[in-house]
């Protein structure tokens, strides 16, 4: 089915550790965005890459690098996990342009111990 | 104070009756999203308005520009649509979005 594919959709790190969540969408969509959610807080922009080639900061970047591989895949890579990135976190894309929805998706638990 | 506030945070209705969500935002918008998240955590887009009214079934989507204001309306509630709704208020400036803190709905048999 069409839409964006997140892996994994739990993990648990120890304090320290590297991971790196993936994603791909083939809506050949231009845009591509990685949110955190918690308790109680809307969703947060961690990253996100407007057109491939192209990737730029959001709300709450630190702690976290991204790479647009290509125009399907925009990756999220917590280098040196800590307990405060233990969250949901949301792949998202569109086409970039004002006027077009977002298609999200299904989510990584990531719990850092 | 959130550029994008939700309200009510939580909404316990029966069966049947007439649900309404507000959501106001302080920026200015190219679009006002509403979407959906349900107890298993995916989130589905439900309506993007930039102007007057959107309908999808049951489902009413209203914004009004001048009071930066929209909301989210649902006929004849049903158990199945207990979940968490979100709005997201899209900048004029670019394609990212604010969201609001989402109200969760519970619809009791």
């Amino acid at each position: 089915n069409a839409g964006v594919t997140q892996t994994p959709k739990f993990q648990v790190l120890k304090t320290g550790q590297s991971m790196t969540l993936q994603c791909a969408q083939d809506m050949n969509h231009n845009s591509m965005y990685w949110y955190r959610q918690d308790p109680g807080m809307g969703l947060r922009l961690i990253y996100y890459s407007a057109s491939e080639g192209t990737t730029d900061k959001g709300e709450v970047p630190n702690g976290y690098n991204v790479s647009r591989l290509n125009k399907r895949e925009f990756s999220l890579r917590l280098e040196s996990a800590a307990p405060s990135q233990t969250s949901v976190y949301f792949c998202a894309s569109n086409q970039g342009q004002r006027l077009y929805g977002y298609t999200f998706g299904s989510g990584t638990r990531l719990t850092v111990v | 104070k959130n550029e994008v506030e939700q309200s009510p945070q939580n909404l316990t209705a029966r069966e049947g009756e007439f649900i309404t969500i507000n959501c106001s935002y302080s920026v200015g918008i190219s679009a006002l999203h509403w979407l959906q998240q349900h107890p298993g955590g995916g989130i589905v887009s439900l309506f993007m308005l930039s102007s007057g009214k959107k309908k999808h079934g049951r489902l009413i989507a209203t914004i009004n520009i001048q009071e930066k204001h929209s909301s989210l309306h649902i006929t004849a509630s049903h158990p199945r649509d207990s979940a968490v709704y979100i709005c997201a208020a899209r900048e004029t400036s670019g394609s990212r979005l604010t969201f609001g803190e989402g109200t969760q709905l519970t619809v009791n048999p």
